[in-house]
């Protein structure tokens, strides 16, 4: 069974410019996160889709963060504009079922890291 | 000040010896899991517990969810080279539906 794919792994840019990331989720699964992971730090949520409806959206920067889940599916997470705070690796994972429910297993992807210089 | 606090941040044994990281909360949880991330991969999944006092065994890895669901243990017995690793602990709150990571605890076992 294909794990969750995203692209690109690695991405520089300078402050002030825009980037876009992509995640396949694993066939199936109907709930669809993105996690920002600092280095060293634990992952911490920005969005959270069912489908392809937003179930939590509320620690995303809406200003210069945005997310979108065509046809439940694969999602694009975009940055504009970078900060240099906005460096680390974005998560995207899938799951069965939403959390709250069940807490089931999410499977991850390997995650894009992203350099603001 | 984070929802789930782990500690140590970091620890570094030798390969053989015992170690144990803890994540804790004034919160409590209606589930809580286990994950280890390795450099460059994303996190995976350990262990769910779900019952208050409730001990997992996995191999040499052994999980215990506190009697009042509010924090959790990894204990590991005679650590291995191939158990480094981040160690994330992650729960939704009873009242919640969002599965929040604590900080992580960096172990590093030496051979």
């Amino acid at each position: 069974e294909a794990g969750v794919a995203q692209s690109p792994r690695y991405k520089i840019i300078e402050k002030r410019q825009s980037v876009a990331f992509w995640c396949n989720p694993i066939s199936g699964h109907a709930t669809l996160y993105w996690y920002q992971q600092i280095l060293g730090q634990g992952p911490k949520l920005l969005i959270q889709f069912q489908n392809n409806g937003v179930v939590d959206d509320s620690q995303l920067p809406k200003d210069r963060f945005s997310a979108e889940r065509l046809k439940g599916v694969d999602s694009t997470l975009k940055i504009q504009p970078a900060k240099l705070e906005d460096s680390a690796v974005y998560l995207c994972a899938s799951s069965l079922q939403p959390t709250g429910l069940v807490t089931g297993e999410l499977f991850f992807g390997e995650g894009s890291r992203l350099t603001v210089l | 000040t984070q929802l789930l606090e782990q500690s140590p941040q970091f620890l570094s044994i030798q390969e053989g010896e015992n170690l144990t990281v803890y994540c804790n909360s004034s919160s409590v949880f209606s589930s809580l899991q286990w994950y280890r991330q390795e450099p460059g991969e994303g996190p995976v999944l350990l262990v769910t517990v779900v019952t208050g006092g409730e001990v997992k065994k996995l191999k040499r890895l052994t999980f215990q969810f506190g009697d009042a669901r509010k924090d959790s243990s990894l204990h590991i017995t005679a650590a291995q080279p191939g158990d480094t690793g981040l160690y994330l602990c992650a729960g939704v709150e009873a009242a919640g539906n969002k599965l929040t990571f604590g900080g992580g605890t960096r172990v590093l076992v030496k051979p």
